[in-house]
């Protein structure tokens, strides 16, 4: 069964700065996706960037982009010019390239982040 | 505004009773999900369904009940509620090569 690993519980960063959230997982498939989703204190599950593994690419949405290691089964959320409204819970998630939808989309144990001011 | 509906919002049970959370998605996704969230635990799969008339269980299906009558809702219903099942309950729906698009959430107290 895959699994994701969020490291680091908390983290903060100073308004206007850069920080990166860590992420690693753990499956034997060659297909698959990766999503770091946000939740502010709104509780709202927020899609924030996706990655296909097939892409070396690595995905870009405006201030949050990744840094993809397949081989090395990495999966960084880099969040640039800091905002107070980044401040939230954001998780880390694996889906199988698989049949069963279900059984196969995986969340990490989330990161809780805070932006000084 | 195109996404998952879910209500109510909050809502506080006797414990025994029986409640009813609703989910409705207008993008005419064929999966939908329901989760709960609970502190330390992440989220965790209730039930899914893959298109209307097919259920499955997930990871913690005991105490609830689910039916996938229409592509658009999928209901999820607490049969005795206890207070174990005092948590943050989302519905999401996600078409095939995408990732989920949650419903605002339900915040469930079971005294």
């Amino acid at each position: 069964a895959q699994t994701v690993t969020q490291s680091q519980p908390e983290m903060s960063v100073q308004e206007a700065e850069t920080v990166t959230l860590s992420c690693t997982y753990d499956t034997s498939e060659s297909d698959y996706y990766l999503f770091w989703y946000k939740q502010p204190p709104s509780r709202q599950m927020i899609l924030v960037i996706r990655q296909e593994a097939y892409k070396q690419q690595n995905a870009t949405e405006n201030r949050f982009s990744v840094n993809f290691q397949k081989a090395a089964k990495s999966f960084s959320l880099k969040i640039s010019d800091s905002q107070l409204g980044d401040a939230a819970m954001y998780f880390c998630a694996y889906r199988s390239e698989a049949n069963n939808y279900g059984q196969n989309f995986v969340f990490g144990p989330g990161t809780r982040l805070s932006v000084l001011p | 505004n195109a996404g998952v509906t879910q209500t109510p919002k909050f809502q506080v049970l006797k414990t025994g009773q029986s409640m009813t959370l609703q989910c409705a998605q207008d993008m005419n996704h064929e999966y939908m999900s329901w989760y709960r969230q609970d502190p330390g635990m992440g989220l965790r799969l209730i039930h899914y369904s893959v298109g209307a008339g097919i259920t499955d269980q997930g990871e913690v299906p005991n105490g609830y009940n689910v039916s996938r009558s229409t592509t658009e809702d999928f209901p999820l219903r607490l049969l005795s509620a206890a207070p174990s099942q005092t948590s943050v309950y989302f519905c999401a729906s996600m078409r095939p090569s995408g990732g989920y698009t949650f419903g605002s959430g339900t915040r469930l107290t079971v005294v």
